[in-house]
């Protein structure tokens, strides 16, 4: 079965750093889909990421960037010039083929003025 | 834009109740999930379905059940509420890989 492991609970960061947040999976799948999701408080939860294994160029949204490293099974989320609506949970989630979503347990990231 | 909407926002019921939590899509996905979100445990899939009147059990079924009669609309049971279903419940829809959520439902159980 595939785990996701975000092993830092909560963050935080002063406004205009950057940060960088940790995920690692396992799975013995060669093709699948990385995430990264984020969840403001008390507002819905939305895509930030996406990255397909099969690219070996990493993923980049704006601020937003990754660093996947396949072969260390490691899912990385930068994020530049951190403002102040960045503050959010922040989940790690992985997807083979037809088979569901797993999400890692999430961090809380709080970004400081 | 997708949009995922949830019939409550906040919702208090009392132990033994039967709930419904309802959920809606606009964008004509044939795939639905309804997550369960709880402090330090991540989100854990409850149910989801791949089309009309079909459903499959997620990771933590106990407890819960749903109905799919339209391929909008995804309903969560809760036959009979207990106190330990107190939790954020989250909606999502599907085309392909990503999913989009709804604004979830925080249920109180007393």
């Amino acid at each position: 079965a595939q785990t996701v492991t975000q092993s830092q609970p909560e963050m935080s960061v002063q406004e205009a750093e950057t940060v960088t947040l940790s995920c690692t999976y396992d799975t013995s799948e060669n093709n699948y889909y990385l995430f990264w999701y984020k969840q403001p408080p008390s507002r819905q939860m939305i895509l930030v990421i996406r990255q397909e294994a099969y690219k070996q160029q990493n993923a980049t949204e704006n601020r937003f960037s990754v660093n996947f490293q396949k072969a260390a099974k490691s899912f990385s989320l930068k994020i530049s010039d951190s403002q102040l609506g960045d503050t959010a949970m922040y989940f790690c989630a992985f997807k083979a083929g037809s088979e569901k979503l797993v999400f890692g347990k999430g961090m809380k990231l709080t970004v400081n003025p | 834009d997708v949009k995922v909407t949830q019939s409550s926002r906040y919702l208090v019921k009392r132990t033994g109740e039967k709930v419904f939590l309802e959920c809606v899509q606009d964008m004509d996905h044939e795939n639905m999930f309804w997550y369960r979100q709880d402090p330090g445990l991540g989100l854990r899939l409850i149910y989801f379905s791949y089309d009309v009147k079909m459903k499959e059990k997620g990771d933590i079924p106990e407890g819960y059940s749903v109905s799919r009669e339209k391929k909008e609309r995804f309903s969560l049971i809760l036959e009979s509420a207990s106190t330990n279903q107190t939790s954020m419940y989250l909606c999502a829809s599907s085309f392909r890989y990503e999913q989009y959520f709804g604004p979830g439902t925080r249920l109180t159980v007393t």
